[in-house]
C-alpha cells in the first residue's frame, strides 16, 4: 500500500484569503484524487488529478476555485481559494493503486475558515 | 450512475455480541464494493474489498462482509464487537465497467461498542 502525507495537518484561516496543500506519496501514482469531507458528512469528490494533463473536476467544483496542481508522478497540490466558512472541512488527498482502484487515503488536512 | 446507501447513522452492539453496519449499492455495470474506517482525527483506513469470486470477503482486524447480488447489498460484519472497534464506517463503490476510477461512499454510519 502507498504511504500518504500531507500538509498542512491543519490551518485556520481567514476569509478571502487561499491555502494550499499539499500531497506527497511515497511512489509513482498516475491517478490521485482530492475529497472533500465536510464536518459530519460523507466523502466528497473534488477532482480527479493526473499527471501531464488537467484536473478533471466533479459537479459543483470549479478551477478557479480549487486549481489543482500534478507536477509529477509524487505530488500534488489543492488550493483552496477566496476561502469562506463553507469551505471548512477536511481535504484528502488519495491514489489509485492496483487493478481494481483500492484506494489508500492521506491522513487530511483540517481547515477552518473564520 | 453509482450510488451507495447507508441506512443507519449509528450503530450500538454491546462488546462482544455481532455487529453488522449495513450497505446497499447501485451500478449500471459490475460493482467492485469496499469499506473503509475512520478514526476520530485519522483518515480513512482500508478494510476489505469486493472484486469477484466469493461472496464472503475477510479483512482487516477480523471484519468480514457479504456480497449479496441480488439485494444489493454488501454488509459489514464482525462475529465479536470490541470497544476498539468504535469508529466511523464508509462503504464505498466504483462500477468496474466503466472509466470512471474514483470511489462513491456511502454516508456514514458511526459504530459504538459498549462496554
Amino acid at each position: 500500500s502507498a504511504v500518504i502525507s500531507q500538509k498542512p495537518s491543519r490551518d485556520i484561516c481567514q476569509r478571502g484569503t487561499s491555502l494550499t496543500i499539499q500531497c506527497q506519496v511515497d511512489s509513482q501514482v498516475t491517478m490521485m484524487f482530492w475529497y472533500r469531507q465536510q464536518p459530519g458528512q460523507s466523502l466528497t469528490l473534488i477532482a480527479t488529478a493526473n499527471q501531464g494533463s488537467e484536473a478533471t473536476y466533479e459537479s459543483g467544483f470549479v478551477i478557479d476555485k480549487f486549481p489543482i496542481s500534478r507536477p509529477n508522478l509524487t505530488f500534488s497540490t489543492l488550493t483552496v481559494s477566496n476561502m469562506s466558512p463553507e469551505d471548512s472541512s477536511i481535504y484528502l488527498c488519495s491514489v489509485a493503486g492496483g487493478p481494481y482502484n483500492e484506494q489508500f487515503f492521506g491522513p487530511g488536512t483540517r481547515l477552518t475558515v473564520l | 450512475a453509482q450510488s451507495v446507501a447507508q441506512p443507519e447513522d449509528q450503530v450500538n452492539v454491546a462488546e462482544g455480541n455481532p455487529l453488522t453496519v449495513k450497505c446497499t449499492y447501485s451500478v449500471s455495470g459490475n460493482p467492485y464494493l469496499f469499506w473503509y474506517v475512520q478514526y476520530p482525527n485519522r483518515g480513512l483506513q482500508f478494510l476489505l474489498k469486493y472484486i469477484t469470486g466469493d461472496n464472503l470477503v475477510k479483512g482487516s482486524y477480523g471484519f468480514e462482509a457479504e456480497f449479496n447480488k441480488s439485494q444489493t447489498s454488501f454488509h459489514l460484519k464482525k462475529p465479536s464487537a470490541l470497544v476498539s472497534d468504535s469508529a466511523l464506517y464508509f462503504c464505498a463503490v466504483r462500477d468496474r465497467d466503466t472509466g470512471r476510477r474514483a470511489l462513491t461512499f456511502g454516508s456514514g454510519t458511526r459504530l459504538q461498542v459498549q462496554p
